[in-house]
This record gives C-alpha cells, sequence and structure tokens, in this order.
C-alpha cells in the first residue's frame, strides 16, 4: 500500500533557530500533499496545502513566512519552521494524495516538535 | 464550507461488544468522499473505511462498517466485537470531489476518544 515517510519523529530546538520536516511518498507519486497541525486531544488543523511545483496555498491565519513548505519533487515535501518559539510547539503531520483516489489519503507517522 | 460534527467527545465500549460512533456533517456538494480515521496512541492516522457519496450500498471492512444516510447527512461508524486496539480517537472526515480551489481538502471532526475495556 502506499506510505509516507516523516522525518524526523521528533525535534528539539533552541528557540529563534529553524527545523525542517520532511515527508516522502515511498511507493507512489504524491501530486498533492497536506500539512496539519494536531494540539493535545484536538482536531487536525490544515496549514497548508501544496501541489508539486508550485507555491503552496496557505490557510487563513497560518503565516507563510513561518512555515516554509517547499514540495519540488513528486515525492518529497517539506515544511520549516523558521525563528521557531515556544508557542509553536505541537505535532505536524504531512499527508499525501495520489493521482488516484482509489485509496484516499496516506498520513506521515508525525513529527512532534519541542521548541526550548 | 463544509462542516463536520462528531457529537460523542468520548465513548467506551467493553471487549467483544460493538460501539457506534456518530457523525453528521453538511454540505451543499453532491459527489463527495466520506472517511472514518483511526488515531492510536501512537498518532499515526490510519484509515478505517471509506464511503463514496454515489454508492448507496453502505462500506465495510471486516468489523467496521458505516451507516450512510446522505439525506440525512449522517455517517456512522459501527464497530463490531470490539477489541482493545481498537481503543483510539477515530475521526471522521469529508472530502468534496471537485477540482479547484481548495479541492481535495478533508475536513475533520473534533474525534471521539473510544476506550475499549477489558
Amino acid at each position: 500500500g502506499a506510505v509516507v515517510s516523516q522525518h524526523p519523529s521528533w525535534v528539539i530546538c533552541k528557540s529563534g533557530t529553524s527545523v525542517k520536516i520532511e515527508c516522502r511518498s515511498l511507493d507512489f507519486q504524491a501530486t498533492t500533499m497536506f500539512w496539519y497541525r494536531q494540539f493535545p486531544k484536538q482536531s487536525l488543523m490544515l496549514m497548508a496545502t501544496s501541489n508539486e511545483g508550485s507555491k503552496a496555498t496557505y490557510e487563513q491565519g497560518v503565516e507563510k513566512d513561518k512555515f516554509l513548505i517547499n514540495h519540488a519533487s513528486l515525492t518529497l515535501s517539506t515544511l520549516t519552521v523558521t525563528s521557531a518559539h515556544p508557542e509553536d510547539s505541537s505535532f505536524y503531520i504531512c499527508s499525501a494524495r495520489g493521482r488516484s483516489m482509489l485509496y484516499g489519503y496516506t498520513f506521515g507517522s508525525g513529527t512532534r516538535l519541542t521548541v526550548v | 464550507a463544509q462542516t463536520v460534527t462528531q457529537s460523542q467527545p468520548e465513548m467506551s465500549v467493553q471487549e467483544a461488544e460493538t460501539v457506534t460512533l456518530s457523525c453528521t456533517y453538511d454540505t451543499s456538494e453532491s459527489n463527495y468522499y466520506l472517511f472514518w480515521y483511526k488515531q492510536p496512541p501512537s498518532r499515526q492516522m490510519i484509515l478505517v473505511i471509506r464511503q463514496e457519496a454515489y454508492k448507496q450500498q453502505n462500506a465495510t471492512e471486516n468489523r467496521f462498517s458505516v451507516n450512510f444516510q446522505k439525506a440525512a447527512k449522517s455517517f456512522s461508524l459501527k464497530i463490531s466485537d470490539s477489541q482493545l486496539g481498537d481503543t483510539a480517537m477515530y475521526f471522521c472526515a469529508f472530502m468534496a470531489a471537485y477540482s479547484g480551489a481548495g479541492s481535495y481538502q478533508l475536513t475533520f471532526g473534533k474525534g471521539t476518544k473510544l476506550s475499549v475495556i477489558p
């Protein structure tokens, strides 16, 4: 089945530094990648949608300069949290959609970011 | 815009029993997909079952089945013979099947925390 590999699974960084999270589709071409943020005991909040080769579309209220998304190939999308602050600490999840809706969406395993 | 409502924040069920999780949605779209996702303590999102709106027959996947009532905009999940491994957060999700701005985005409900009691 379709697999999305997300790395790192957890990261601790100092305030003011940047962190990059990668999502790779291992056995299919991901035409669209979605990035979510999930707070404890809450649902997934869509941050942005990226299509291969084009700029990401950010949801209202999400700072595009803080959360940089790159989707340079059909198998790789990255989310970079720039100048991270403690309030950026959260669980980030990517999801990929292939060319066929047969299996819907495949989610990465998530990244727990802690900014100290 | 679409909305998905899960009115049961938490539920519990005895092992081997049956439990039903409710989900309602609101949309003006005629063609769409509905999903149930499971998020166990590992936090990996796992697809449980999927339903295409144009199909009248309710989807089933082993112990999991749905009751899809299109007119009522209801999409409940029934778990039969509950197992300890079913303990998880369950999210109902909607996706409009059209191409355009915001296309193919999943809209999630707030989730239902299911605990299976031995």
